[in-house]
């Protein structure tokens, strides 16, 4: 079956523009996250939407930074306002929550530079 | 193309040999951990998991070594092949509201040569 798809895959932006990324998770899987990855380093957790649960938004850096999640599948990461340190690799990825142990499966991420 | 991590730590092995890749976590409560594969312009992908009740799990030519005392996780790679060639992250899941959030470390890029 389809696994996380994401796109845009590469979006180059002008500071101070605004970006949309979407994220389609694989079907069925209630829970989804989305993580950043700078060059160097490793993931990043942003958000993590749950079901129809209120969404884990501890890891947004900014409040430049907000997502959704509509009708429990398709997400979209919007930043505002863009900065140069916003450049960086956006994943995405899907869970089935099962409770103690599950397996996140990423997409290939947007790679975001912002001039 | 992209790379990941230009900056990462690596290890260079030859064709053939086993490599271990090494990682400390930190949070002695965590109760779950993850090793994923990173392959240049993709996406992390599942390699093999282990819970904090055991100390030792077998895939398809990997093996995950948990050692809690030193809060010490490896990697090892049996006859190691070049398209085993990745950045390699461990995940820690700490105790938590009861999601799966996991804790990723910096990785560490495997570079193997014929």
């Amino acid at each position: 079956g389809a696994g996380v798809s994401q796109s845009p895959s590469n979006k180059v932006t002008e500071k101070g523009k605004d970006v949309e990324l979407r994220c389609d998770p694989i079907s069925g899987h209630t829970a989804l996250y989305w993580y950043r990855q700078s060059l160097g380093q490793g993931l990043e957790f942003l958000i993590y939407f749950q079901g129809n649960s209120a969404p884990d938004k501890s890891g947004l850096p900014s409040d430049r930074f907000s997502a959704e999640r509509t009708g429990g599948s398709v997400s979209t990461l919007t930043i505002q306002r863009t900065q140069q340190e916003d450049s960086a690799v956006y994943l995405c990825a899907s869970s089935l929550y099962q409770g103690l142990v599950e397996t996140q499966y990423f997409g290939p991420g947007t790679r975001l530079l912002v001039l | 193309g992209e790379s990941v991590g230009l900056h990462l730590p690596t290890l260079s092995v030859q064709e053939g040999d086993n490599s271990i890749i090494n990682c400390a976590y930190s949070n002695s409560a965590s109760d779950y951990f993850i090793w994923y594969k990173q392959e240049s312009g993709k996406g992390p992908q599942f390699i093999i998991d282990i819970r904090s009740n055991m100390d030792k799990r077998q895939g398809q030519r990997v093996t995950v070594l948990l050692n809690k005392t030193v809060k010490h996780l490896s990697l090892q790679i049996a006859a190691t092949q070049p398209g085993d060639s990745a950045v390699y992250f461990c995940a820690e899941r700490p105790p938590s509201g009861g999601y799966n959030k996991l804790i990723f470390g910096a990785g560490t890029r495997l570079a193997v040569h014929p």
